[in-house]
């Protein structure tokens, strides 16, 4: 059974600073890897959408890098801001028209 | 605005009533889900539809049944509501592009049973 862990499960930085959260997956013949984001009381947001055969996939300020080898990806968040607090979660699809297995997600507290 | 539609947003019931969490999408998805997120567990899925007429059970199935209505519409249903079932349910659908499956999740609906 495919188990997602999330490390840390709560992070505070200050304002500009640069960060990482880390996934890692238990079993590594995933078909993608996926990083979202949650706000308080919201539903989740796609953020990030790894291929299997990718290394890492950028959008602005975010990086995500996957190591499917090692089980492992982790999500770079630069030049951190206030409006970067919310939880983050890490999913995973098994094959093809599976459903993803989410982690527990980092929530993550950026200080002005 | 296109996307998944949960309603409603808040419900609380008393042990042993029924009722039915609806989530209607407007993105013409193939394949939806129910999913419960509970403090310090993460979102474990309940059912899931991979397409209109199929329904497969998730981690989580007991005490919850589905319905897929039509192509846009998935529902869950508690028959006799526990506690246990006190929880956030999210409703989401998802579709296969060129580098995988997109998902578009509900707001979510906050169940509380007494």
């Amino acid at each position: 059974k495919q188990e997602v862990t999330q490390i840390p499960a709560a992070l505070s930085v200050p304002e500009g600073e640069n960060l990482v959260l880390n996934c890692s997956f238990t079993d590594s013949a995933i078909y993608n890897l996926q990083w979202f984001r949650q706000d308080p009381g919201k539903g989740l947001t796609s953020l990030l959408l790894i291929q299997s055969s990718q290394r890492e996939q950028t959008s602005g300020r975010l990086n995500a890098s996957l190591d499917k080898s090692s089980g492992r990806s982790t999500l770079y968040i630069a030049a951190s801001q206030p409006g970067d607090s919310a939880t983050y979660l890490c999913a995973v699809e098994e094959s093809g028209n599976t459903p993803l297995v989410f982690g527990k997600g980092t929530r993550l507290s950026v200080i002005a | 605005n296109a996307g998944v539609t949960q309603t409603p947003k808040f419900q609380v019931l008393k042990t042993g009533q029924s009722m039915t969490l609806q989530c209607a999408q407007d993105m013409n998805h193939n394949s939806m889900y129910w999913y419960r997120q509970d403090p310090g567990m993460g979102l474990r899925l309940i059912y899931y539809s991979a397409s209109e007429g199929t329904t497969d059970k998730g981690e989580v199935p007991n005490g919850y049944n589905v319905s897929r209505l039509n192509k846009r519409e998935f529902s869950l249903r508690l028959e006799s509501a526990a506690p246990s079932q006190t929880s956030v349910y999210f409703c989401a659908s998802s579709e296969r592009y060129n580098l995988g499956y997109g998902y578009t999740f509900g707001s979510g609906t906050r169940l509380t049973v007494v």
